[in-house]
Parts: structure tokens; C-alpha cells; sequence
């Protein structure tokens, strides 16, 4: 079955401990995207990738890194969480070629508490 | 100029009844326009979307009507049904980035 798979997908931590979550897909798709849903703020993106080891900043990077070392894996970082940072993270994934090119698959999410 | 704005924020549908969201935008690169919906716990699907040479799409109960002069789209669900219940997403982008820009988002919700 083609999926996003993300985990965890519940995390509650406290600040500045460091924490990982992972995403991986299995449409060998080139693009992959983290997104932050925030309740009035729509979906926000954090950071994306147009290949491996290509990463580019989304509009609301600050706090966070990503890494693309393979294709199917794209594991957000939070080196040191803040209360800020309590959301509801989606890692998303598409191809960047043929039609259509442009849908984008959503794993299931991930719900961040930081206290 | 990056900024696509989406209404209602939230809409309330009789079963049977026409919903309709709305969005705009003001970048006229953008030249690809989807709707995403959502079901709670749930990431965003792609449900329909359109391109900027057309002035409406049709699958099935839903409909994008584009007007590019006013640089706005929008979603129209026939005869809608409590299952329609979620929270859609407008989004724009432009082909040489694969950027996707969002609305807020509108949760519908269909009373039986």
C-alpha cells in the first residue's frame, strides 16, 4: 500500500529535550515536505526537499532541522522544543514529474506537546 | 502576494444543501489550484483540483469554479451529505517550485 508513515504520532515532552520524528514513504517520490497545522493558521510549511541531500527552508523554519540522507526518509529534528512548538506536524510527499505532478500525500500527523 | 485567503472559516450545511467555500489569491504565477479536505485525525487528501486554462471542473458532487480576472476559486459540494463533514484546504502554486501556499482552511459541517 503507498503511504506516508510518520512516528510517533503522539509526543509529549518538555523543553529543550531533543526530539526526532521520522517520516518515510514508499512511492519512491522525489519531493518531501514537513507542514505544521496550527488551529486559524492553515498548514505552514517548515522545510522541503526537492531530493536527497537537497533541503531548502519553508516559511517557518526557525527551531527546527531536517535531513534527506535517502529517498524515502525525511526525519524532523527539534534540537531544543519550546512551548511554541506544540502543533500538529504532517510530513507530505510527491513526485515532481509527470501529470499529475503536483499531489501531495500526507502521512497521518503527528501531535507535539511541549511543556 | 504569496497569501491565498480562504472563507468561510467554519460553515454550517443542511443534508442536501450546496456548500460553498471560497478563496483567493493575488500572485497570478500561481497556475495550479487543489482542494485538500480532512477528516479529524486524518492528514489532508487531495480531493480536486484545476488549472488556470479552465473555468470550472466537475468530479462528481464537487465542483471548482475558477474565475482568473478575479483571481478567485471555489468549491461547491452538491447535495451534500454528513460524510462531506471535515475541514477543506485551498492551496495555489507555481509550477517551477512545487511550493504549495494554503488558506486557513473551513471546517464544514453537514447536519442530518
Amino acid at each position: 500500500e503507498a503511504q506516508v508513515t510518520q512516528n510517533p504520532r503522539y509526543l509529549i515532552t518538555v523543553t529543550g529535550k531533543k526530539l526526532t520524528v521520522t517520516c518515510s514513504q514508499n512511492m519512491n517520490h522525489e519531493y518531501m515536505s514537513w507542514y505544521r497545522q496550527d488551529p486559524g493558521l492553515g498548514l505552514r510549511q517548515i522545510y522541503y526537499s526537492m531530493n536527497v541531500e537537497v533541503t531548502d527552508k519553508g516559511d517557518v523554519p526557525e527551531g527546527y532541522k531536517v535531513s534527506r540522507k535517502e529517498k524515502r526518509n525525511f526525519p524532523l529534528i527539534l534540537e531544543s522544543p519550546s512551548p511554541n512548538q506544540t502543533s500538529l506536524y504532517f510530513c507530505a510527499s510527491s513526485r515532481l514529474s509527470g501529470d499529475p505532478s503536483y499531489e501531495q500525500y500526507f502521512g497521518p500527523g503527528t501531535r507535539l506537546t511541549v511543556t | 502576494q504569496q497569501q491565498v485567503k480562504q472563507s468561510p472559516q467554519s460553515l454550517i450545511v443542511q443534508k442536501g444543501g450546496i456548500s460553498i467555500i471560497n478563496c483567493a489569491y493575488e500572485n497570478t504565477a500561481f497556475d495550479y489550484f487543489p482542494w485538500y479536505q480532512q477528516f479529524p485525525g486524518k492528514g489532508p487528501a487531495l480531493l480536486i483540483a484545476i488549472r488556470p486554462d479552465v473555468s470550472e471542473k466537475k468530479e462528481g458532487r464537487f465542483t471548482i469554479s475558477f474565475n482568473k480576472s478575479a483571481k478567485q476559486f471555489s468549491l461547491h459540494i452538491m447535495d451534500s451529505q454528513p460524510g462531506d463533514s471535515a475541514t477543506y484546504f485551498c492551496a495555489a502554486s507555481i509550477k517551477s517550485n512545487y511550493q504549495l501556499i494554503w488558506g486557513a482552511g473551513t471546517k464544514l459541517i453537514i447536519k442530518p
